[in-house]
């Protein structure tokens, strides 16, 4: 069965610092599909970006980048120089095939609160 | 585009009470998702639509009905509310399978059940 480990509950750092949030998935098919969603206070879900099994390369995007690493079942999401505005529950979330259709499993979030 | 709207944003239900909780989208999609979200749990998927017409049960669907009669409204039914039902409701839509898009979230319902 899939499943998603988001072992960092809360993290707390510093305006401008840089921080890295881990997750490691679990799953047994080779076509799956790897995401992060962003909560902040407010409430909503924010897709911030999907990965496929077969794509390999980190990507950037601004302050964002994310490096998967399918040796080690990992994705992790790294913000650089954070913000206030970063402050919120980061979802990483794997979807892969449930024998008719994809299903879409959920770690538990990590919250991250950036200090002025 | 509006994206997924959810009606009503909070409700109070009393043990043993129903209600419905509406889910619209106007992006066309085909793939509609209701999750529940507990604290520090992340989200759990109660039932999914695959088009007007298809509905299929997710991991924690029991006390809870679904129907879809058009590609853009997905209600939830509650029958015989239950303090366990006490959640964060999010209904979400994708253009095709989660596998290969993501998809979009209502901006969720709180529900409290007493």
């Amino acid at each position: 069965a899939q499943k998603v480990t988001q072992a960092q509950t809360e993290i707390s750092v510093v305006e401008k610092e840089d921080v890295t949030l881990d997750c490691v998935y679990e799953t047994r098919d080779t076509t799956y599909y790897l995401f992060w969603y962003k909560q902040p206070p407010s409430g909503e879900l924010v897709f911030l970006i999907r990965r496929n099994s077969f794509d390999e390369q980190n990507e950037i995007s601004g302050r964002y980048s994310w490096n998967f690493q399918k040796s080690t079942s990992s994705f992790n999401f790294t913000i650089t120089a954070s913000q206030v505005v970063d402050s919120a529950v980061y979802f990483c979330a794997l979807s892969d095939w449930g024998g008719s259709n994809y299903k879409l499993t959920f770690g538990k979030g990590t919250l991250l609160t950036v200090n002025p | 585009n509006a994206g997924v709207t959810q009606t009503p944003k909070f409700r109070i239900l009393k043990i043993g009470q129903s209600m419905t909780l509406q889910c619209t989208q106007d992006m066309n999609h085909n793939y509609m998702y209701w999750y529940r979200q507990d604290p520090g749990m992340g989200l759990k998927l109660i039932y999914y639509s695959v088009g007007a017409g298809i509905t299929d049960k997710g991991e924690v669907p029991n006390g809870y009905n679904v129907s879809r009669s058009t590609t853009e409204d997905f209600p939830l039914r509650l029958e015989l509310a239950a303090p366990s039902q006490t959640s964060v409701y999010f209904c979400a839509s994708s253009r095709q399978d989660a596998g290969s898009y993501e998809q979009y979230f209502g901006p969720g319902t709180r529900l409290t059940v007493t």
